[in-house]
């Protein structure tokens, strides 16, 4: 099993911060690696695929970095609506898609 | 526009059965797998499992073999998750999520399973 370890499990941040969340794998995954934000009381929202691709939609102050077994995502300049939870997902190994435990972002 | 319905709430009894829906619609629902994501109270999420719809090929997380059965019916483009034996333990929010490329992209609204005597 593949085995995904986000870092840190939760975070403090205000309006306007830059913020960086990582993700690890227990093995290497290439850059079959995805972002999800989740909001309380409703489904995950798709962010980044593939460690850098920018999901339709989503605003460019999102962006994702790695390939191996090291991840990032990046928020470069918090919004109020960004307060969320956020996992990363590998898609190597089929069919276990494992998910990271979450990072949840609050207000400070 | 993609869209992906899930069927509503339940609430059961240990040892009873059920089976919950995920239709969806604005694409070729035989094109694209169908995924399973449980999410257990206040916990983080798990990927129960995958089918495609075109050919019922159906994968399992080995945690979720033997515990729960995916399948799809393509003439009404709806996917299923099913319980023979539902536990205290299978409470939790379940969705069904599209994966395209690499990564689900659409999601359904989630079906909450309350599993209570």
């Amino acid at each position: 099993d593949i085995q995904m370890t986000q870092s840190p499990s939760s975070l403090s941040a205000s309006v306007g911060d830059r913020v960086t969340i990582t993700c690890r794998a227990s093995q290497s995954i290439s850059s079959y690696l995805n972002w999800y934000q989740q909001k309380p009381g409703k489904a995950p929202k798709l962010l980044i695929y593939a460690a850098s691709s920018l999901q339709s939609g989503v605003p460019s102050r999102f962006s994702g970095s790695g390939s191996g077994t090291d991840f990032t995502l990046t928020i470069s300049s918090l919004q109020p609506e960004d307060f969320a939870t956020y996992y990363c997902q590998q898609s190597y190994s089929t069919p276990q898609y494992s998910f990271g435990q979450g990072t949840k972002l609050e207000i400070k | 526009e993609v869209q992906l319905v899930q069927s509503g709430a339940e609430v059961k009894k240990p040892g009873e059965s059920l089976k919950i829906s995920c239709k969806g619609s604005g694409y070729s629902f035989t094109s694209y797998w169908i995924g399973w994501v449980r999410q257990m109270p206040g916990k983080g999420l798990e990927w129960m499992g995958i089918i495609y719809p075109g050919d019922s090929d159906t994968r399992y997380s080995p945690s979720f073999q033997g515990q729960v059965t995916i399948s799809a019916d393509k003439s009404i483009s709806t996917a299923y998750l099913q319980w023979s034996s539902l536990k205290a333990s299978d409470t939790a929010m379940y969705y069904c999520a599209r994966r395209s490329r690499i990564a689900a992209d659409a999601w359904g609204q989630g079906t909450m399973v309350t599993v209570s005597s």
